[in-house]
């Protein structure tokens, strides 16, 4: 089993392009998340998705928006790319409810 | 707004000491309480889960326990080795609002001396 995987690895913006981040997990899980680390702020959630066909959003949901693609898949869309949103982006997946929360490799992120 | 707090932000240790980390949380409403190891520049490996309904859990040389009355859980490490080093960040599940969302501390970084 692969896990939580995440495309890109790395990725450069200038400001005001859009990007989606990719994620995938192969565990049956039924919730998914995105969430954004920064140095000094800890990891934080932009938006979950409790279970197909449902997205919430998080602490910091601002400039983003998100799809469940299928149960599998859920996509993290950047649509006007600013400085601020320079940070480390993880997707994690589990079950559901208080499952253990597994994390995909990360996303490292630049805007210009 | 639960708050998840660890201290120390950094302990630096000989290799075959045991050690403590702590974690504490403002609400004690909590379903669970996960520990996780980070490597510099990689994802979040889940290390330990400890439910509400229980005292503690145990893998290897990890041991994590869990006092909801007092709003502490730590994370005990014995006979560290180089390996080791590396930052533990502790999550809780609480169960206000949304049961979904894990509130993380700002982890320990942990360095293992030779």
């Amino acid at each position: 089993n692969a896990g939580v995987t995440q495309t890109p690895k790395f990725q450069v913006l200038k400001t005001g392009q859009s990007m989606t981040l990719q994620c995938a997990q192969d565990m049956n899980h039924n919730s998914m998340y995105w969430y954004r680390q920064d140095p000094g702020m800890g990891l934080r959630l932009i938006y979950y998705s409790a279970s197909e066909g449902t997205t919430d959003k998080g602490e910091v949901p601002n400039g983003y928006n998100v799809s469940r693609l299928n149960k599998r898949e859920f996509s993290l869309r950047l649509e006007s790319a600013a400085p601020s949103q320079t940070s480390v982006y993880f997707c994690a997946s589990d079950l559901g409810g208080t499952d253990t929360q597994y994390f995909g490799p990360g996303t490292r992120l630049t805007v210009l | 707004k639960q708050e998840v707090t660890q201290i120390p932000a950094a302990l630096s240790v000989p290799e075959g000491e045991n050690l403590v980390l702590n974690c504490s949380f403002t609400d004690s409403a909590i379903y669970n309480l996960q520990w996780f190891r980070q490597d510099p520049g990689k994802g979040l490996t889940s290390l330990l889960l400890i439910q509400s309904s229980q005292r503690e859990q145990t893998s290897g040389r990890l041991n994590a326990s869990l006092d909801k009355s007092s709003g502490r859980s730590t994370l005990y490490i014995a006979a560290s080795q180089p390996g080791d080093s590396a930052t533990y960040l502790c999550a809780d599940r609480n169960s206000g609002g949304s049961n979904y969302k894990l509130t993380f501390g700002k982890g320990t970084l942990l360095t293992v001396n030779p």
